[in-house]
């Protein structure tokens, strides 16, 4: 089956580190760029990070530049957000998702979401 | 920062009835080989985001031909021909010609 999953989400004190994982199965994970979308609570939608299958980026938002590092370990069909610096308004739901298009290397149209995982930080 | 700007923000709709949601952006998401990079997805209560249109006007696998996409330049429309009760949620579009990528506020779908 193809699918996303993520874990790692919790609890975290603001100032902490949390790292997030995203397992994907059923497709030919290494040609596929992948990003991290967050939602807060009850808000809309704020794309994270990417990372393509090539050499272009990663890039991240502006609000999580210089705390957040996206990376994928293609042996383990794995993709990661390593957060740092956890702020009370990193607080969301965290999900990854994969563009569409093999091999791309441009521009993402997200086809394929995991279910997400929540990461709160609270004091 | 690339804005998209989405409206109305709720729109109730009644079975059967078109439906169109607005999503204007801040600069051209035309890029150069002819490509809108923009995108529109729905999530539905309690689930996550699915995709509905791709680049502008291309419909997702497995989207229902009641959902098409137009628009270019900075001025793009979802319009659904005939609304379901499945098709109640929330859509948001989305631009991804430049980083950071940034979505519309959404527009919350929901029956009559």
């Amino acid at each position: 089956e193809v699918q996303l999953l993520e874990s790692g989400g919790g609890l975290v004190q603001p100032g902490g580190s949390l790292r997030l994982s995203c397992a994907a199965s059923g497709f030919t994970f290494g040609n596929y760029a992948l990003s991290w979308v967050r939602q807060t609570p009850g808000k809309g939608l704020e794309w994270v990070s990417v990372v393509y299958s090539g050499d272009l980026g990663p890039f991240y938002a502006d609000s999580v530049k210089g705390r957040f590092t996206i990376s994928r370990d293609n042996s383990k069909n794995t993709l990661y957000l390593q957060m740092t610096s956890l702020r009370v308004d990193d607080t969301a739901v965290y999900y990854c998702a994969r563009d569409r298009w093999p091999n791309g290397n441009y521009g993402a149209s997200f086809d394929l979401w995991g279910q997400g995982t929540l990461v709160t930080v609270s004091s | 920062d690339i804005v998209m700007t989405q409206s109305p923000l709720s729109l109730p709709v009644t079975p059967g009835e078109p439906a169109s949601i607005s999503c204007r952006s801040s600069q051209s998401l035309l890029f150069g080989t002819g490509v809108h990079y923009i995108d529109w997805y729905l999530q539905k209560p309690g689930q996550s985001p699915q995709l509905l249109i791709y680049t502008a006007s291309n419909r997702a696998s497995g989207v229902p031909d009641r959902f098409s996409g137009s628009g270019s330049g900075t001025d793009f429309t979802l319009k659904i021909s005939r609304v379901e009760a499945e098709d109640v949620g929330v859509y948001y579009c989305m631009q991804t010609i430049q980083p950071p990528w940034t979505f519309g506020q959404g527009t919350k779908v929901d029956i009559k």
